[in-house]
């Protein structure tokens, strides 16, 4: 079956400061792999999806994620963090071969001090 | 082009009662997704359509259910409302819904039973 974990209920950064949040998947095949961001009260935004090719990703607001297979992860950085990208972020993976729906991790607060 | 759109945002109802909520996809997107979010499952998947036929189906009772529209607005209802029911719902609009297509959601009905 297919499953997503984030294994960081919150992950802490200084504004300035790389920061890293994280993401394995378990699926059978190649997956596709996406990053979700989600601000209060409002819905998901599209960061980035890894499809196939280069195994890191550049999405949106400067966010880059690192496809590794062997290790079944797919971790979303950022060079240099920014209060504002203070939210709730959700990895998210689907099974190329048969399913129409994604399967969502647990989510992660990111919480970027001044 | 317009985002995804989703009415109402907010709705108080109480026990027993039934609700229909609305999802309007982004133009020429023919896949739409419903999720329930709440804090303690996180982001759940309901079910997904695609050209007024539902594809895929999550693991929720009979009371929740879906349909499709030719102009691919969609709309779910809940029957019998519970206290459990309370939650934010998520539609979710793609090209064709599956592989690497990106899902692009809208800002939620916020549901709460009382």
């Amino acid at each position: 079956a297919q499953s997503v974990a984030q294994p960081e209920d919150q992950v802490n950064v200084a504004e300035g400061n790389p920061l890293t949040v994280k993401c394995t998947y378990s699926v059978s095949g190649n997956p596709y792999l996406f990053w979700y961001v989600q601000y209060p009260n409002r819905g998901l935004q599209f960061l980035l999806k890894y499809i196939t090719g280069d195994n890191l990703v550049k999405g949106s607001y400067g966010f880059e994620a690192e496809f590794n297979k062997s290790q079944t992860s797919f971790h979303l950085k950022k060079p240099s963090a920014l209060v504002s990208d203070s939210a709730l972020y959700f990895c998210a993976v689907r099974d190329p071969g048969s399913s129409y729906k994604l399967i969502f991790g647990s989510g992660t607060r990111l919480l970027v001090r001044p | 082009k317009a985002g995804v759109t989703q009415t109402p945002r907010y709705l108080i109802k109480t026990r027993g009662q039934q609700v229909t909520l609305s999802c309007s996809p982004i133009s020429g997107h023919r896949s739409v997704s419903w999720y329930q979010q709440t804090p303690g499952q996180g982001l759940q998947f309901l079910f997904e359509y695609f050209s007024e036929t539902q594809r895929n189906k999550g693991n929720f009772p009979g009371r929740f259910s879906g349909r499709q529209f030719s102009n691919s607005r969609s709309e779910m209802n809940v029957s019998t409302l519970e206290l459990g029911d309370s939650a934010l719902y998520l539609c979710a609009s793609s090209i064709q819904g599956m592989g690497a297509d990106t899902q692009y959601f809208g800002p939620g009905t916020r549901l709460t039973v009382l």
